[in-house]
């Protein structure tokens, strides 16, 4: 079935250093979501990108879906303390249903102030 | 407000006795599904639903049941829970437009132990 890979699972950073998170999938996705779940919390919705090469931006975070729409990124430019928590991006299942989500296992991020 | 109501929150239980976990959404929502979330594995899907009577098996179905009688419920069952189903789980609803999904909205989450 289908697989979606996020890289790295853990990444510690000082506050004010880049973070980049990365998520490959072993299909073509029609689209990508990516979601935050803070410690203790639950997920919640941070962006959808539907569009091969689509570039989206929320303040310090920048989201890619690339060419191929098989991989996709979330950069945090200069973190703080409040970007602390994990990162997991989901795509639909493209063999069978469309109506699978798949999330990858999540990159945890935690910043050091 | 717009949200996704799990309840309980929180259940410790012994292995064999049947619980229900219950889901409700106020968003109109034609798309449910259950998802539950273990250390290192991140989320896992669970069951779905596309509306009202239509269910359909996620990645890890065994030991679950679920129904779908109302498009705002959507209560997740373990008829004989056992131990490696403690875990943390998620009740979550989107909207679904011209076969692209629209965000999840996520409850709050149920952690349940089985003794």
């Amino acid at each position: 079935g289908q697989q979606v890979m996020q890289i790295p699972q853990y990444q510690h950073v000082q506050e004010g250093e880049d973070f980049t998170t990365y998520c490959n999938s072993s299909t073509t996705l029609s689209n990508i979501q990516w979601y935050k779940q803070r410690p203790g919390g639950h997920p919640v919705f941070l962006i959808q990108l539907v569009k091969s090469g689509e570039v989206k931006k929320q303040k310090r975070l920048t989201f890619q879906f690339g060419e191929a729409k098989k991989n996709s990124s979330l950069h945090i430019t200069a973190t703080q303390t409040t970007d602390v928590g994990t990162y997991f991006c989901a795509g639909p299942d493209s063999g069978g249903s469309n109506y699978k989500l798949t999330f990858g296992k999540g990159t945890l991020l935690t910043v050091n102030p | 407000e717009a949200q996704v109501t799990q309840n309980p929150r929180y259940l410790i239980t012994v292995t064999g006795k049947k619980l229900t976990v219950t889901c409700s959404q106020n968003m109109n929502h034609e798309y449910m599904s259950w998802y539950r979330q273990d250390p290192g594995l991140g989320l896992r899907q669970i069951y779905y639903s596309m509306n009202v009577e239509v269910t359909d098996k996620g990645d890890v179905p065994e030991g679950y049941k679920v129904s779908r009688k109302e498009k705002r419920n959507f209560p997740l069952i373990l008829e004989s829970p056992s131990p490696n189903q403690t875990s943390l789980y998620f009740c979550a609803s989107s909207r679904w437009l011209a076969g692209v999904s629209g965000e999840l909205f996520f409850g709050e989450g149920s952690r349940l132990t089985v003794l």
